[in-house]
């Protein structure tokens, strides 16, 4: 059964810091990795995804991935409250599917 | 460009009752994927769905569950026979190719209440 691994957090840091999110996977065969920003009540919102060895940068967002060590990051700099949300990782099966960590819950304090 | 569309958005049934929950996905995409999230829960993966084919159901329950994704119209998600346990906000993804190198785009959700 393949897993993905999450802290449940919360995760609070102060507004303009850096916040650092982990997730682990049991599948070394994985190849897709993304990253999901979940607000209360709302659908999952697509923040990045990454398929290589490395960091992939998209404005205040870095994923980092290591395949050996089977474990994938999302940064954030410059945090904002707006940032405030739960974030999932997600792995994709064999199948297509997404497979989701339980989320780690951020938050953003002014 | 309208994103994937779910309905209803809330939907209340009493034990027993049928649930019907729709999805649309995203114009040119033809691969639907049903998640389901319990309270404080991560998505759980329910089952995968193109134009007339059920790809996966690897995570559906094995009774009172069902999909489909006809020819024509939104892919529907039927829970028969509902239980409380049933609650939960059942989401919708959809993707053009279901490719190994391709996102997922999610609708907003349906909240289902079992009385």
């Amino acid at each position: 059964q393949k897993e993905v691994e999450q802290n449940s957090g919360p995760l609070s840091v102060p507004e303009g810091a850096i916040a650092s999110l982990n997730c682990t996977y049991s599948d070394r065969g994985s190849q897709s990795f993304f990253w999901y920003r979940q607000y209360s009540g709302k659908s999952p919102e697509l923040i990045m995804f990454i398929y290589s060895n490395g960091d992939k940068e998209d404005g205040r967002f870095t994923a980092q991935l290591n395949k050996a060590s089977q474990y994938v990051s999302l940064l954030i700099r410059d945090s904002q409250p707006s940032d405030s949300a739960t974030y999932l990782c997600a792995v994709r099966g064999s199948q297509g599917n997404l497979i989701f960590g339980k989320g780690t819950k951020l938050s953003v304090k002014p | 460009n309208a994103g994937v569309m779910q309905n209803p958005r809330h939907l209340v049934r009493r034990r027993g009752q049928e649930a019907r929950l729709r999805c649309s996905p995203m114009k040119g995409h033809s691969h639907v994927y049903w998640y389901r999230q319990l309270p404080e829960e991560g998505l759980k993966f329910m089952v995968y769905l193109q134009k007339e084919n059920i790809i996966d159901e690897s995570g559906m329950p094995k009774e009172r569950f069902s999909a489909e994704f006809p020819k024509e119209g939104p892919s529907i998600l039927r829970i028969q026979q509902v239980v409380r346990g049933d609650s939960a906000a059942y989401f919708c993804a959809s993707s053009p190719t279901g490719s190994g190198e391709e996102t997922q785009y999610f609708g907003p959700g349906t909240r289902l209440l079992v009385l």
